[in-house]
């Protein structure tokens, strides 16, 4: 049963601590996204990568966020330093990128609360 | 800036009648449309993709999909209790080189015993 797979699941951390998500795409998949969910926003896109390289991040606060892909099985978000407004739950999804199949398959979140 | 624009409901229907989710969308280029789920608490799940005008049948789900109209919908046939969640309308570029989604706020739909 191939699933996109996140840890923590629960991060509950003081403002300006780092904070650490990481992904593992679905075995095959070459793209991967990261994305935000709030109440009031609703879902963001943060950042996604392409067979590992950054295609876009421009939905990430770039002094505080970035996003890596280290290697096929690893993708991570940190947060340095984070705030009390990146409470949030934090998704990453992944899919096999091609013309008339692109869906996304998501990872169960990081729920992110910051003090 | 594209956008997708969903009914934040809540939509309540009786146990057995048919809910009917609607979305409509900004960019005109779009190809690729999809339908998730997403239960409380929970990741969106997948649910429904559709890539064709007309409709798409799986089980009791059908997407509608008119793209001169912009407009794409979901109907769930005979609802249960269980499809009470929130459901996602995405719309993507397919084929495009700087393909991502872009999702609707969803509407809440709540099937009542």
């Amino acid at each position: 049963d191939a699933r996109v797979t996140q840890t923590p699941r629960h991060k509950v951390t003081e403002m300006g601590q780092e904070v650490t998500m990481r992904c593992q795409p679905i075995l095959g998949h070459n793209t991967v996204f990261w994305y935000r969910q709030t109440m009031m926003q609703g879902l963001e896109l943060l950042a996604y990568f392409r067979n590992r390289a950054p295609l876009d991040d421009s939905g990430m606060p770039k002094d505080r966020f970035s996003a890596e892909m280290p290697d096929a099985t690893l993708a991570t978000l940190k947060i340095q330093p984070s705030e009390p407004r990146d409470s949030a739950v934090y998704f990453c999804a992944s899919g096999f990128f091609r013309t008339g199949d692109d869906e996304q398959y998501f990872g169960p979140g990081t729920r992110l609360t910051v003090t | 800036q594209k956008e997708v624009e969903q009914n934040s409901g809540p939509l309540s229907v009786p146990e057995g009648a048919i809910a009917s989710l609607n979305c409509t969308y900004s960019d005109r280029v779009s190809q690729s449309f999809f339908w998730y789920r997403q239960y409380s608490g929970k990741s969106p799940e997948l649910i429904m993709s559709i890539y064709s005008n007309g409709d798409k049948e799986d089980g009791r789900f059908t997407a509608q999909l008119n793209k001169a109209s912009q407009y794409v919908s979901l109907l769930i046939r005979d609802s249960q209790p269980s499809d009470s969640a929130t459901y996602l309308c995405a719309v993507g570029n397919s084929g495009g080189s700087n393909y991502k989604l872009t999702f609707g706020k969803g509407t809440l739909l709540t099937v009542n015993p």
